[in-house]
Formats: C-alpha cells, structure tokens, sequence
C-alpha cells in the first residue's frame, strides 16, 4: 500500500519561499512506472497541477508555465521523498497543497495523494 | 492549456436517484479523462481513468464514458456516501488540469 505523508510549514511570509516534503512508502521515487507530483487547491484556483518529476534513464521534471519561473520539484533518492519549492511567494500562492503519485505512464491519473497541507502566505 | 467545463456545478439529488455530471475539453483530449471524489477536508479520491476505467475499490455504481471532447460521469443508484465534489482531469497534455469541480448535495 503507498502512502504519502506531507510535511513543511503551514505559514509562509510574503516574498519568501514555500518549502513542503512529501515521504513516500510502499514505492519508491525512483520507479519508472511512476511520477510524483505536486498540485494545490484554492477556493479561488480550484485544483491546479503545480508539476511533477519522474525518472526514466534520467530525471525530469515539468511545470506549467504558470509557475515555472518559481517552482523546484526535487526527488531526494537517499530518504525516498520529494519535495516542493516555490518561492517568492504571495498571499495568492494560499492554498491546500497536495503531492500525489501518478500511474499510468503518459496517462497520469493521481492515485496516491498526501494527506494536504494548509499553507498560508501572510506577514 | 486545455480548459474542462463541467456541469452543472452543483445538484440536488436524493439516495437512490440517477446522478450525471458531464466534463467538456476545449479540444480533443482522445480518452484521457480521470474523474476524482472529493470530500470536504480529505484529499481527492480516484474514481475512473482513462475515460472508463474503474479504479480498485470502487464500487460499480459509477461509470465512466466518452471520448474526444465530451466526457460523463454516471452514478447509477446515489448512495449516501456519494455526496461530495466531483472533478475531471485531462492527462492528454500538459499542463494536466481540471475541471471546476460538480457538488452533489442532499435533496
């Protein structure tokens, strides 16, 4: 059974860098079959997919160009986890936050998801 | 990036009734179609990929169809334990979006 299991602050001043680890268990970050994901969730967003990174012979990652500019998703092989960097942060950057594994190769549907993290841009 | 529609964004319904929710792509996006529960506080939950697909574990009441740009959600009998957000997701190409989400409540 996988299981994702989030962690990082829940509060994050403005102009600063949101930084969130998500600890996979039952897979490993280096699987070929999978990708690993970041997504959030705002009332005002709805749920928007932040990107992802997956191994096949090397790494790679994808962004939407939305945050392309402020996002760094990073495996860590050596604790099997990834994690989400995203900086200059404004309070529009407030948001559920989720990471989630993807099967199905280019198919991609999310079907491990952490348990989300509350984070809130504010002074 | 391909925009999903869905419809209607919320119902009313009652235990036992047919629930559709339909999810619309702003191009062709072939059978690349998830659909997710979600309740309030909890992450969302896989229903069907791929279209039409059922994921593990959930229970045949829900099926998935459609292809191109026109995709359906089908509760067959609604359960109590159906009543949540229901969202698309196309994987046809990034960035991977969603829909606004469809909110099934309690008649």
């Amino acid at each position: 059974q996988v299981q994702l299991q989030q962690s990082g602050p829940g509060l994050v001043k403005p102009s600063q860098t949101l930084s969130l680890t998500c600890a996979i268990s039952g897979d490993s970050v280096s699987s070929t079959t999978a990708a690993w994901n970041w997504i959030r969730q705002s009332p005002s967003r709805g749920l928007e997919w932040l990107g992802r990174t997956y191994y096949n012979y090397k790494w790679w990652n994808d962004y939407p160009v939305s945050v392309k500019s402020r996002i760094t998703i990073n495996p860590d092989t050596s604790k099997n986890q990834f994690s989400l960097q995203l900086n200059s942060v404004t309070p529009e950057d407030t948001a559920v936050y989720y990471c989630a594994r993807a099967s199905g190769g280019s198919s991609s549907w999310f079907d491990y998801w952490g348990q989300g993290t509350l984070v809130t841009v504010s002074s | 990036d391909i925009q999903m529609t869905q419809s209607p964004s919320s119902l009313s319904a009652s235990v036992g009734d047919r629930v559709t929710i339909t999810c619309r792509a702003s191009q062709s996006i072939s059978a690349y179609l998830n659909w997710y529960q979600q309740k309030p506080g909890k992450a969302p939950k896989l229903l069907i990929y791929a279209a039409f697909s059922l994921q593990t574990g959930v229970p045949s009441r829900f099926t998935g169809s459609g292809s191109g740009t026109d995709f359906t959600l089908t509760i067959s009998s609604l359960q109590s334990e159906d009543f949540a957000t229901y969202y698309c997701q196309q994987t046809y190409s990034i960035p991977l979006t969603f829909g606004g989400g469809t909110k099934v409540e309690i008649k």
